[in-house]
């Protein structure tokens, strides 16, 4: 049973153009949370979505950051007009739980996409 | 001041030693606990959960005091393996936002 997988694990951009994350949850799992973590700081909740919803963006930047997880195919999250800001490790989580239960006992993180803005 | 604190580190220790570090959180509603741990440039992983009866795993004691607000951390007879970031998670309900991660206090095992 593959893991959470996210690609690409390092992706490049130079300020203004796009970025698109993915994240293929663990083979069971509906729920999907991504988060980012900037360079000596703790993990921020960005946004949780099931299939083709968003239940949560309250962590989201207003501008620029949009997430989706469509019926088929991984979760994206992607971040127009890039800044140097937006460097950091993004990462994804799943879990077959929603935020009911003890769900964070059954989320597991995928190996984070490093995104590097030049 | 931060929902979530920890001490940076490094603590640097012998292996062997035992080693405690804490975690203090601000809000007094805040409900579950967790410890993750995270190495160099990877994901973080679930270490323990933290009971209000403290909880151990082997050479790990987590403990929760609600009226100072911290949660400990205790490893015992450490290993060069547990060299990592000790990443403190609370949990003010079980809504994903508010999940706070503290920025992890970084533990180094020398032979």
């Amino acid at each position: 049973n593959a893991g959470v997988m996210q690609n690409p694990r390092h992706l490049v951009r130079r300020r203004g153009q796009e970025a698109r994350l993915r994240c293929s949850p663990m083979k069971g799992h509906s729920h999907v949370y991504w988060y980012r973590q900037l360079p000596e700081e703790g993990l921020k909740f960005m946004v949780y979505l099931q299939k083709e919803n968003i239940i949560d963006e309250s962590g989201m930047p207003k501008e620029r950051f949009s997430a989706e997880f469509p019926k088929e195919g991984p979760s994206i999250l992607r971040i127009q007009q890039v800044v140097r800001g937006d460097s950091a490790a993004y990462f994804c989580a799943s879990s077959p739980l929603g935020t009911s239960g003890s769900w964070l006992d059954t989320q597991y993180f995928g190996p984070g996409t490093r995104l590097t803005v030049l | 001041r931060k929902e979530v604190e920890q001490d940076p580190g490094p603590f640097n220790v012998p292996e062997g030693a035992t080693v405690a570090f804490n975690c203090t959180y601000s809000n007094s509603a805040s409900q579950s606990f967790f410890w993750y741990r995270q190495d160099c440039r990877k994901e973080p992983k679930l270490l323990m959960s933290v009971y209000s009866s403290g909880n151990e795993d082997g050479r790990f004691t987590a403990q929760l005091n609600r009226a100072s607000q911290y949660i400990s951390l205790l490893i015992r007879d450490s290993k060069l393996s547990d060299s990592a970031t000790y990443l403190c998670v609370v949990a003010k309900d079980s809504s994903a936002s508010k999940i706070i991660f503290g920025s992890g206090t970084r533990l180094s095992i020398r032979p």
